[in-house]
């Protein structure tokens, strides 16, 4: 069954300090979403993409996140510097295509905690 | 007001029962609605979708959705203690690009 990969499931870093994550989309899915979670809330999407450009990232503080999607497959979400606030889940999303019946499917996500 | 509203919980149902969950949402344009279930520590899983206005039954799952009242439900029949998780309801907002916006969550809990 296909599945969206992200790496790494844990990530303990210092304030201050660059974090990276890794997003691997269901194979031919055109759009992929990042999105942060906050314990005890539920997801808030930072950005998303539809093939390798951003569509919205409207919730993406963009002073220290960047997020891309190069070749329109793979993306990778960063972080620098790292803040307390940011410890989270973040989830990444792909679905085959955008518009009133779009379902997207979430991989494991990566837990993120800044000391 | 948010645009998704759950109540937090915690829901406590005794096993075989029915366990009812609700979400209100305020954009009238909105066209699809989803329910996912979290289990702690874990990522989103899709459990259900509906679309137009009425029941839509997949097992032990009924999710309801009536527009007028811009109301959306899940009902889980024979509830089990595995069901016991956190329910997001989530919005599609076609007029901002097909985002979705999720509720803050139910959590379920459901005693054997």
């Amino acid at each position: 069954e296909a599945e969206v990969a992200q790496s790494p499931r844990y990530k303990i870093t210092e304030k201050s300090q660059a974090v990276a994550f890794w997003c691997d989309p269901i194979s031919g899915h055109a759009t992929l979403y990042w999105y942060r979670q906050i314990l005890g809330q539920g997801p808030e999407l930072l950005v998303q993409f539809q093939d390798e450009s951003v569509v919205d990232d409207s919730q993406l503080p963009k002073d220290r996140f960047s997020a891309e999607r190069l070749k329109g497959v793979d993306s990778t979400l960063k972080i620098q510097p790292a803040e307390l606030g940011d410890s989270a889940m973040y989830l990444c999303a792909s679905s085959p295509r955008t518009g009133t019946k779009n379902i997207q499917y979430f991989g494991a996500g990566t837990r993120l905690s800044v000391l | 007001q948010k645009e998704v509203e759950q109540n937090s919980g915690p829901l406590s149902v005794p096993e075989g029962a029915i366990a009812s969950l609700n979400c209100t949402y305020s954009d009238r344009g909105s066209q699809s609605f989803f329910w996912y279930r979290q289990y702690s520590g874990k990522s989103p899983e899709l459990i259900m979708f509906i679309y137009s206005n009425g029941d839509k039954e997949d097992g032990r799952f009924t999710a309801q959705l009536n527009k007028a009242s811009q109301y959306v439900s899940l009902l889980i029949r024979d509830s089990q203690p595995s069901d016991s998780a956190t329910y997001l309801c989530a919005v599609l907002l076609y007029n901002q690009g097909g985002k979705l916006i999720f509720g803050q969550g139910t959590e379920l809990s459901v005693k054997p």
